[in-house]
């Protein structure tokens, strides 16, 4: 079955840092893979967008890998602050129809001053 | 960007009783609207497909009879949880896509006690 692999453990690092998540995946073959951040008892928030054929995707201070070889998508997010303190989720699509998307666990990240 | 808006936030309502839960695209049309559950430090389950003017699709274990989703106009969808039980409280968010993006609600925490 699909699985989708995020590291359940909360990610600590301290201010100015790059963070990195993960995000693996098995069993599918997405056509493109997003990226959202989601806070506590709130909706998530589209972040980026990589498709099957980019290998690499940045806006501002994120950055996004994709390795349809490894099936693995690495999150960075550079010189990072309190304020990136949430849980990121990694969302595949394509497979079912354009988007419809299937979710990770999610991440969460906490940045100290 | 898009918004998407969700009604209401919180709800608890009694055992047996019915909630309805309203999910509008403000500043753009929706023929797709998606609805999740997301029980705590879960993935976001995809629980049904909103199609305007049509039947929803569920997903494979999700009781069409008992969550109930109209989809009547272009900017609204409706999931209504029928006969509420404990096990059905969770956070419940719509999500519409627009182009490649996919536009959140705020999400929906019902309990039922």
């Amino acid at each position: 079955s699909q699985k989708i692999e995020q590291n359940s453990e909360a990610l600590n690092i301290q201010e100015g840092k790059t963070a990195t998540l993960t995000c693996n995946y098995t069993n599918y073959s997405p056509a493109y893979l997003q990226w959202y951040r989601q806070d506590p008892g709130r909706g998530p928030v589209f972040l980026l967008l990589i498709r099957e054929n980019e290998k690499e995707k940045r806006k501002e201070r994120l950055k996004v890998t994709f390795d349809t070889t490894l099936k693995q998508s690495l999150f960075h997010i550079t010189a990072s602050q309190p304020a990136d303190s949430a849980t990121y989720l990694c969302a595949l699509g394509g497979n079912t129809g354009f988007q419809k998307l299937v979710f990770g666990t999610g991440t969460r990240l906490l940045v100290s001053p | 960007g898009a918004v998407v808006s969700q009604h209401p936030s919180r709800v608890i309502c009694k055992s047996g009783t019915s909630v309805k839960i309203e999910c509008r695209s403000l500043d753009f049309q929706a023929t797709t609207m998606f609805w999740y559950r997301q029980f705590p430090k879960q993935s976001l389950m995809l629980m049904a497909t909103s199609n305007e003017g049509s039947k929803a699709t569920y997903e494979q274990g999700v009781e069409k009879d008992k969550f109930l989703i109209n989809h009547a106009s272009l900017t609204l969808s409706t999931l209504t949880v029928t006969s509420a039980h404990p096990e059905d409280s969770s956070f419940y968010i719509c999500s519409a896509p627009d182009h490649t993006e996919a536009f959140f609600g705020q999400g929906t925490r019902l309990t039922v006690v």
